[in-house]
């Protein structure tokens, strides 16, 4: 069935460091990836996404990137600061007319001032 | 522009009860989709509704069933409540369909936290 693989589970880094997440994906049909920053008792929101007629797209200090042939897409966040501490998860859909998402299994990032 | 809302924020039931819950989406958006987060994990999909229809179902049980109004507003109904249920359950409306696709953005509501007793 479909199933999206996340790692690590956690991640630590010094602030000002980069951090890297990685996702795999099963459902060769997925051609929209997004990335959600949770906070802690907060809403998922949406970060950064990408849709597989890209190879990578970037916003400031965020990018992500994607390997259609190996299935798999990364979240690299760059000079790391201690407000992106969170939960990050990634998710792959089919974007079709169903806004179904599959979640990974989250990411835990502590950025250590 | 008014974001998604979700209430109860928490409620506590014990098993066997039965749960509504409720979501009034983003302006302007006629999709809502439900999923469960269970602590520790990543949403899971529970359905979508569409034009006051299901238009697609993740692996719940029947006993997961939901409503969405004329104004785009939707209910989520659990029965037979058991101890698994307990989870943030979230709302999340979209942005209606463009020429050529869809937008594909989530806007998430806060959730409500079922604690199941």
């Amino acid at each position: 069935g479909e199933n999206v693989e996340q790692h690590p589970s956690t991640l630590s880094v010094q602030e000002g460091d980069s951090a890297v997440i990685k996702c795999t994906y099963s459902d060769s049909a997925s051609n929209y990836f997004p990335w959600y920053k949770q906070e802690l008792g907060k809403r998922p929101q949406l970060i950064i996404d990408i849709r597989s007629n890209v190879g990578e797209k970037k916003d400031q200090r965020i990018a992500v990137t994607l390997n259609k042939t190996a299935k798999h897409f990364s979240l690299h966040i760059t000079e790391t600061q201690p407000e992106d501490s969170a939960v990050y998860f990634c998710a792959a859909s089919r974007g079709d007319s169903s806004y179904k998402l599959i979640f990974g299994s989250g990411t835990r990032l502590l950025v250590r001032p | 522009e008014t974001g998604v809302t979700q209430s109860p924020t928490h409620l506590i039931k014990t098993r066997g009860q039965q749960v509504t819950l409720r979501c009034s989406s983003q302006s302007g958006h006629n999709t809502v989709s439900w999923y469960q987060q269970a602590l520790g994990q990543g949403p899971q999909f529970i359905f979508q509704y569409y034009r006051e229809e299901e238009n697609g179902r993740g692996n719940f049980p029947p006993r997961f069933s939901g409503l969405q109004f004329p104004n785009y507003s939707s209910e989520l109904n659990v029965n037979a409540l058991e101890l698994d249920d307990s989870a943030l359950y979230l709302c999340a409306s979209s942005s209606p369909y463009l020429a050529g696709g869809y937008t594909g953005e989530l806007f998430f509501g806060e959730g409500s936290r079922l604690t199941v007793l």
